[in-house]
């Protein structure tokens, strides 16, 4: 069991570029989630998958924001056109989850920086 | 929708001074409540978790209740250490298994 890893752990860009980020989950964990955190406040969710469907995305999934989880195993999210307000960590988490798991694993996030 | 509230930080102490963070929710139903905490440069690690009401999760030394009378999970330790320097997160579990987190509580322990 090596953890959620995420890659990569900075990025750096510039208003209007897209960007994407990669979440590997704990190997045999079912659902993925994808949070965003700035500074000072908690993580907010953004959207999750059960193996490779994407059961739910929050209001602050913009149409600029898309997650894909093509095997049910990774996952990426890509932020078009990119801007200032994108500046956050963004946090990928998994679980195994059969209705009576609920503990979620999370990696160290992807600090992203628009400038 | 769900949400919780956390108070407020920075929470300062000496070390070996008792520790309450407070935290209350609202839900729809009885979620399970969980505690994460996020030390300096490191990912969010669960802490502790409540399934039902008056169940009391513990870890590390801390502990908290699910009270659901006052919908309420308030975090705990007796005698705090400063490795227990953090931002701590509390998180009820919505009807579709997701965390909804509050804004979080730093804590700075003093020796």
């Amino acid at each position: 069991d090596t953890g959620v890893s995420q890659d990569p752990r900075h990025k750096i860009t510039k208003r209007g570029q897209n960007v994407t980020f990669r979440c590997d989950p704990i190997s045999e964990h079912n659902r993925l989630y994808w949070y965003r955190q700035t500074l000072g406040q908690g993580p907010e969710f953004l959207t999750y998958f059960q193996n490779e469907a994407q059961l739910e995305k929050s209001r602050l999934l913009s149409d600029r924001f898309s997650a894909e989880r093509p095997k049910g195993s990774f996952s990426t999210l890509e932020i078009q056109r990119t801007e200032q307000g994108d500046s956050a960590m963004y946090l990928c988490a998994s679980s195994f989850w059969d209705s009576t798991n609920e503990k979620l694993f999370f990696g160290s996030g992807t600090q992203l920086s628009v400038l | 929708g769900d949400s919780v509230t956390q108070m407020e930080g920075p929470v300062t102490l000496s070390e070996e001074a008792f520790l309450t963070i407070n935290c209350t929710y609202t839900a729809t139903g009885y979620p399970s409540l969980f505690w994460y905490v996020q030390y300096p440069g490191e990912g969010l690690q669960l802490l502790l978790k409540a399934t039902k009401a008056d169940d009391k999760g513990s870890n590390k030394g801390f502990e908290a209740t699910y009270r659901k009378e006052t919908t309420s999970f308030h975090l705990e330790k007796g005698s705090v250490q400063v490795s227990d320097s953090a931002v701590y997160f509390c998180a009820p579990m919505d009807s579709s298994y997701k965390l909804i987190f509050g804004s979080g509580t730093r804590l700075l322990v003093r020796p």
